[in-house]
């Protein structure tokens, strides 16, 4: 069965342009989380789909970064328009439905914004 | 706010010794992961623990829960180069009413293992 898969694997972009990440859970994974790492700082956490709905943005750091869960198969997360301090890996997991199953990591995408 | 601070940050051994990484908050959490990440690659799960003063193994891995659920620590015996690698702790993020799903990481301790 295939893992979490994200796309790009990098991206390199320039201050104020549009970059849109995307990933595809493990097949019938209805949670599906966004986390980010920028240099230098642990893994911390964005948002959490549950089917196509938001269950928590908490960790969304600004308007500029939008995360949408069509349909409730894949995800994407655009950020609009990019600075400098969005440079960092974004790393996409998803889980089975259940408190205690584990989330399954996708090999993220690095993200350089000059 | 949830802390999870790990040491040391780093770490560079010889094949075929002992080593301790640590991690602790001072917020107490109802269960603590550990994952290890490789480059280009997400962090993958290697224990959930749940109890207070829970011990697991997992081949030369040894995983501890403190009693006061706000510290773990996990152990490598005769390490070998194949666990070189980023060990990150984790624990399920906390607001009102409860634990909830997203992850808490911590800070991360990088492992070199030359042989």
């Amino acid at each position: 069965e295939a893992g979490v898969t994200q796309f790009p694997s990098h991206s390199v972009i320039e201050k104020g342009q549009t970059v849109t990440l995307r990933c595809d859970p493990i097949s019938g994974h209805d949670n599906l989380y966004w986390y980010r790492r920028v240099m230098g700082k642990e893994i911390k956490f964005l948002l959490h789909f549950v089917k196509e709905s938001k269950q928590d943005e908490s960790g969304m750091p600004n308007n500029r970064f939008l995360a949408e869960r069509t349909g409730g198969t894949y995800s994407t997360l655009k950020v609009q328009p990019a600075e400098l301090e969005d440079s960092g890996v974004y790393f996409c997991a998803s889980r089975l439905a259940g408190l205690y199953n584990e989330q399954f990591f996708g090999p993220g995408t690095r993200l350089t914004v000059l | 706010t949830q802390l999870l601070e790990q040491s040391p940050q780093f770490l560079s051994i010889q094949e075929g010794e002992n080593l301790t990484v640590y991690c602790n908050s001072s917020s107490v959490f109802s269960s603590l992961q550990w994952y290890r990440q490789e480059p280009g690659e997400g962090p993958v799960l290697l224990v959930t623990v749940v109890t207070g003063g829970e011990v697991k193994k997992l081949k030369r891995l040894t995983f501890q829960f403190g009693d006061a659920r706000k510290d773990s620590s996990l152990h490598i015996t005769a390490a070998q180069p194949g666990d070189t690698g980023l060990y990150l702790c984790a624990g399920p993020g906390f607001r009102r009413g409860g634990a909830t799903n997203k992850l808490i990481f911590g800070t991360g301790t990088l492992l070199a293992v030359q042989p």
